[in-house]
């Protein structure tokens, strides 16, 4: 069966640092891959997709970047965190074939300070 | 664009009611829609998925409805119990489905009182 994590499950980092986040799925191949962001009392917002290695699309302009350096895995980065950055990041795969399912991590929780 | 909404945003009912959330879609072509459960602290956890040929689907007491023409999907959840609180999240899978974006609403937060 299909899994994905998500690293680390929370993080806090001053204004200005940088930031990396994981995601991980395992059980599948070649999948669609996800970020979101969910800040308080505002719905989910997709910020980047993939659907293949070092293939990224990007959502919404804003400070962060994203990047798969391998089949399974992507990564979400800063350079430099604001205090808007602040929020919760899920990581979402999608099943493929006809049903077009979309399974979450269980996030990572980012405050900036 | 496509707009997702849902209404009610809070809703509390006591044991063992029947309920109904709703969420509504402004664009019509969509693949499919899926709802989601959250519970505070988590990630999502997917509960029905509905093909934008289908009407509805049931999982044990939740069954789903879509009505693409009207741009209304509802989440009926039968014989609440309070291990039903949660955030519910409706979500429409827009454009292509090589690309598979999901348009989310802002959520239902149900409380069920025992």
């Amino acid at each position: 069966s299909q899994t994905i994590h998500q690293w680390p499950a929370t993080l806090v980092q001053p204004v200005g640092s940088p930031l990396s986040l994981e995601c991980t799925v395992e059980g599948t191949s070649n999948p669609n891959l996800y970020w979101y962001r969910q800040a308080a009392g505002r719905g989910l917002q997709l910020l980047f997709y993939s659907i293949g290695i070092d293939q990224i699309s990007s959502e919404v302009p804003q400070n962060l970047s994203a990047s798969r350096p391998q089949d399974r895995q992507f990564i979400l980065s800063s350079k430099k965190l604001l205090l808007s950055d602040s929020g919760f990041y899920l990581c979402a795969w999608i099943s493929g074939g006809f049903n077009n399912e979309q399974f979450f991590g269980p996030g990572t929780r980012l405050t900036v300070l | 664009k496509q707009e997702v909404t849902q209404i009610p945003a809070a809703l509390s009912v006591p044991e063992g009611e029947n309920l109904v959330l709703n969420c509504s879609f402004t664009d019509s072509a969509i693949y499919n829609l899926q709802w989601f459960r959250q519970d505070p602290g988590k990630g999502l956890t997917s509960l029905l998925l509905i093909q934008s040929s289908q009407r509805e689907q049931t999982s044990g007491r939740l069954n789903a409805s879509l009505d693409k023409s009207s741009g209304r999907s509802t989440l009926y959840i039968a014989a609440s119990q309070p291990g039903d609180s949660a955030t519910y999240l409706c979500a429409v899978l827009h454009g292509s489905s090589n690309t598979g974006k999901l348009i989310f609403g802002q959520g239902t937060t149900l409380q069920v009182k025992p």
